[in-house]
């Protein structure tokens, strides 16, 4: 079976750009979250969404949003990116038992200029 | 505020000698914990997860952690550690609250040959 999937890995865009990233989900799995690492740190939660409905939010700006789709995919944009956004933007996937438990994907390496 | 804390930055064993990595905890109520490794570019991969019950939980390639109830921690062990061990390792906790896991900051482990 798939596990969680990403894209892309790796992406390199200019301050004030706009960046989209991709999650599917492990099959079977209806809820998706996200994770912003940045480099030497621990992941930081940004959104979690269940059955297309935000069901957590993390402290950040309102430049960082994201969405569900029916199939429980996930997109996350950022606008109006800075600097300090650039880090390993992680998605994990769960069934959402309430336990916690998550299953990363690779992540998606963004790089600001 | 609820914390987790991982007291060692970076961590040097020989290949072979036995690893604790410490995790400390700071929560009303005690949530359920979890030990991830994360391999350089890589996402993260569930070592073992501690829900309730028994104290010792095992988890896959040869890692264990206790749980300590009185010292709100949680470190994680390996009797014997490989070359291939050499990672990141964190720690993270949950609470059904929140709906988000909380990481500590981090264990660099590096080992000798």
């Amino acid at each position: 079976d798939a596990g969680v999937t990403q894209s892309p890995t790796h992406l390199i865009k200019t301050r004030g750009q706009h960046v989209t990233l991709r999650c599917s989900p492990i099959s079977g799995h209806k809820s998706v979250s996200w994770y912003q690492q940045v480099l030497g740190q621990g992941p930081q939660f940004i959104f979690q969404y269940y059955e297309k409905e935000e069901r957590g939010r993390g402290n950040f700006p309102d430049r960082f949003s994201a969405r569900q789709f029916p199939n429980y995919s996930s997109e996350l944009n950022v606008n109006a990116l800075l600097l300090g956004d650039s880090a390993l933007y992680l998605c994990a996937s769960s069934d959402n038992r309430g336990t916690g438990e998550l299953f990363f994907g690779e992540g998606s390496r963004l790089t600001v200029l | 505020a609820q914390s987790v804390t991982q007291p060692d930055i970076h961590i040097t064993v020989s290949e072979g000698a036995s690893l604790e990595l410490r995790c400390n905890y700071s929560y009303g109520a005690t949530p359920y914990l979890f030990w991830y490794v994360q391999s350089p570019g890589q996402g993260l991969q569930l070592l073992l997860k501690y829900f309730s019950g028994d104290t010792l939980v095992q988890g896959i390639k040869g890692f264990e952690a206790e749980f300590k109830r009185s010292q709100s921690s949680f470190n994680l062990r390996k009797p014997s550690v490989h070359w291939s061990d050499a990672a990141e390792y964190f720690c993270a906790a949950y609470t059904g609250t929140a709906s988000k896991l909380t990481f500590g900051t981090g264990t660099r482990l590096q080992v000798t040959l």
